[in-house]
């Protein structure tokens, strides 16, 4: 199974500073075929099912603010929130959909300083 | 508007069985693979299983295979969990989730969610 490990667990941001969520593969989920990673990043806010922010590592969701980036290769990606707003407080979590079993992170939690 | 809507959650004791249903609507059902992912409480999230659009491939993770099965009514508009021999490490919320259909092919990445049904395993 690809394990992925998300760094740091969590962390707390000003209102209008960036917030970086780091996540790592133990093998690498870039499919050499079409040159895609595939790695998704998630959202969830308490009391809420996940929400889809970014896919392909870096595509971002229809309706995700452009605050949210992705970026990374092959086993280490960075999920990006350029201004954290309060409405950004949450759990977030990466996903390999490499190769089954598909994995998720353990979650990075995501505070107001 | 993409809805998914789960159902069937329950409190029950180690060893029985429980059968959990997720109704969809507002998009073509039978074009897409289907995934139930779970959440222990306090916990992160863990895909279970998934099926393909006419129910010909379905997979699991290895902690479940064997004791759940995935099925799906197209006609229906439904996916369905059969889960047996159920273990307290199975409580917890139980998430519908459609996969990523585009770009010529389909990827196991969970663009729309239902709300969740709990299953709690308890004596």
């Amino acid at each position: 199974d690809i394990v992925m490990t998300q760094s740091p667990d969590s962390l707390a941001v000003s209102l209008g500073e960036r917030a970086i969520i780091n996540c790592k593969s133990s093998r690498s989920v870039l499919y050499g075929s079409n040159n895609k990673n595939y790695l998704a990043w998630y959202q969830q806010k308490a009391g809420q099912p996940p929400k889809l922010l970014i896919y392909w590592a870096s595509t971002r969701e229809s309706g995700v603010p452009d605050r949210f980036s992705g970026s990374g290769s092959g086993t280490d990606f960075t999920l990006t929130i350029s201004s954290l707003q309060a409405e950004d407080v949450a759990v977030y979590y990466c996903q390999q959909y490499y190769s089954t079993p598909w994995t998720f992170g353990q979650g990075t939690k995501v505070e107001i300083k | 508007e993409v809805q998914l809507v789960e159902s069937g959650g329950d409190l029950v004791q180690p060893g029985d069985s429980l059968r959990l249903s997720c109704t969809a609507s507002g998009f073509t059902f039978s074009n897409y693979w289907m995934s139930w992912v779970r959440q222990a409480p306090g916990k992160g999230l863990e895909w279970v299983a998934n099926i393909k659009q006419d129910g010909s491939e379905k997979y699991y993770v290895g902690s479940v295979r064997g004791r759940f099965t995935i099925s799906r009514d197209n006609a229906k508009n439904s996916l369905y969990l059969q889960m047996n021999s159920l273990r307290a490490e199975d409580t917890a919320v139980y998430y519908c989730a459609r996969e990523y259909c585009g770009g010529g092919g389909c990827y196991r990445s969970f663009h729309h969610w239902g709300q969740g049904t709990q299953v709690t395993v308890s004596s």
